[in-house]
């Protein structure tokens, strides 16, 4: 079965930054990008990076430029998405998904339950 | 960047009724289009990829149709369970990744 699971909860001041985990099982790591997408409370969607676990490259959303990095540990096959300086504008569910593909076409199929990040004073 | 804009941003409808979403985007994108659908509280979830195909697993009254710049989400006979928002997303031309800003189906 394949699965992607998440970090728990976070409560951060302004400033502060947040680690994320996303733990990937049931297929090969490497072989499938991961993207991070978050959803802030009464919103849509909203694409913030996304890295290549085989290589670790990795592209990220201009308006998080600066601000956001994604790594990936490859031994326990995690992603990581590290968000710093943040603001209340930042509170949202964050959610890793997995890039799946047929032919040419890219999909995200597999996702993450999502991590609370909340950012108050 | 492609922009995609969904319609209606709202729609009410009850069980049995055949519903119809559109997504228009910003320039062609052939057939490089994916829907989701997310039920309150939880993680999306795709239903169709590559306009029209279906996702292994999603029931048969879900459909999607179009190409290059406008396409449709069709749920044919509504279920209780279908009651949550729908995405549309976009993978033409990647990154950005951008999603439709969300079609939320309710009850009537």
């Amino acid at each position: 079965q394949v699965l992607l699971v998440q970090s728990g909860a976070e409560v951060k001041k302004p400033g502060a930054s947040v680690n994320i985990s996303c733990k990937a099982s049931g297929y090969t790591f490497t072989s499938y990008y991961i993207l991070w997408v978050r959803q802030a409370p009464g919103r849509g969607l909203e694409w913030v990076g996304i890295i290549n676990p085989s290589g670790g490259s990795t592209t990220y959303a201009q308006k998080f430029q600066g601000r956001v990095t994604v790594t990936r540990d490859t031994s326990t096959s995690t992603l990581y998405m590290e968000l710093s300086s943040l603001r209340s504008e930042d509170t949202a569910v964050y959610y890793c998904a997995r890039r799946g593909y047929s032919s040419y076409y890219f999909y995200m199929d597999v996702w993450g339950k999502g991590t609370t990040v909340t950012v108050s004073s | 960047d492609i922009q995609m804009t969904q319609s209606p941003s709202s729609l009410s409808a009850s069980v049995g009724d055949r519903v119809t979403i559109t997504c228009r985007a910003s320039q062609s994108i052939g057939s490089y289009l994916n829907w989701y659908q997310q039920r309150p509280g939880k993680a999306p979830k795709l239903l169709i990829y590559a306009a029209s195909r279906l996702q292994s697993g999603v029931p048969s009254r879900f459909s999607g149709s179009g190409s290059g710049t406008d396409f449709t989400l069709t749920i044919s006979s509504l279920q209780p369970e279908d009651f949550a928002t729908y995405y549309c997303q976009q993978s033409f031309i990647t990154p950005p990744y951008t999603f439709g800003q969300g079609t939320k189906l309710d009850t009537k």
